[in-house]
């Protein structure tokens, strides 16, 4: 079965600074993979996702990009973070069923 | 456009009943697929399970199994002989049948075992 890596786990970082959380993914190839975000208490709201190496589509206009530069690796960054960017984001990999890695909690500070 | 709907905020079950949680859909696809995941308070998303929409019989793993009636578009959860370890969120979600690039999930259910 697949297994979704992510990290960090907890990020805390200041307004403006830049932001690059990693997932990596193992068990599968040419998975879809999505990044997720999740505000607290609330639904998973879809940000992006890819269904190969260097597509990427965007569900929701906002300050953050994804790339894809690797099969089985995904990225999201930011280049200046907002209070608003807060949440905890989830990558997924969807092939035959869909997993998700840890999380990572930030926190803009 | 996809839309998944749980209407139930939160449940409360007492430990070692059953409880249902509820889930309807709206799709225009003919090919569908319908998860439920577990979410705990440590954030992470539990796999439970899958219901592909041409699937005749409803899915059963374990203690969980969905009762799926594909006429009214509901895939509601069904969890038998709650355990306070499935206290939780559950959502429930789906992926569409056009090369299944998203997942939509609905907006969850708190889930609530008491001893």
């Amino acid at each position: 079965s697949q297994t979704i890596h992510q990290w960090p786990a907890t990020l805390v970082q200041p307004v403006g600074s830049p932001l690059s959380l990693e997932c990596t993914v193992e068990g599968t190839s040419n998975p879809n993979l999505y990044w997720y975000r999740q505000a607290a208490g609330r639904g998973l709201q879809l940000l992006f996702y890819s269904v190969g190496i260097g597509q990427i589509s965007s569900e929701v206009p906002q300050n953050l990009s994804a790339s894809r530069p690797q099969d089985r690796q995904f990225i999201l960054s930011s280049k200046k973070l907002l209070l608003s960017d807060s949440g905890f984001y989830l990558c997924a990999s969807y092939r035959d069923a869909a997993f998700f890695g840890q999380g990572t909690r930030l926190t803009v500070v | 456009a996809q839309k998944i709907t749980q209407t139930q905020p939160g449940m409360f079950v007492q430990e070692k009943e059953a409880v249902t949680l509820d889930c309807t859909y709206d799709t225009s696809d003919p090919s569908y697929g319908l998860f439920w995941y577990k979410q705990p308070s440590s954030g992470e998303m539990i796999f439970l399970i899958y219901q592909g929409s041409y699937d005749q019989q409803n899915a059963t793993e374990g203690r969980y199994s969905l009762n799926f009636q594909k006429a009214r578009k509901s895939a509601n959860l069904v969890i038998s002989a709650s355990q306070l370890g499935d206290s939780a969120m559950y959502f429930c979600a789906m992926r569409d049948g056009s090369g299944y690039s998203t997942l939509t999930f609905g907006k969850g259910t708190m889930l609530l075992v008491s001893p």
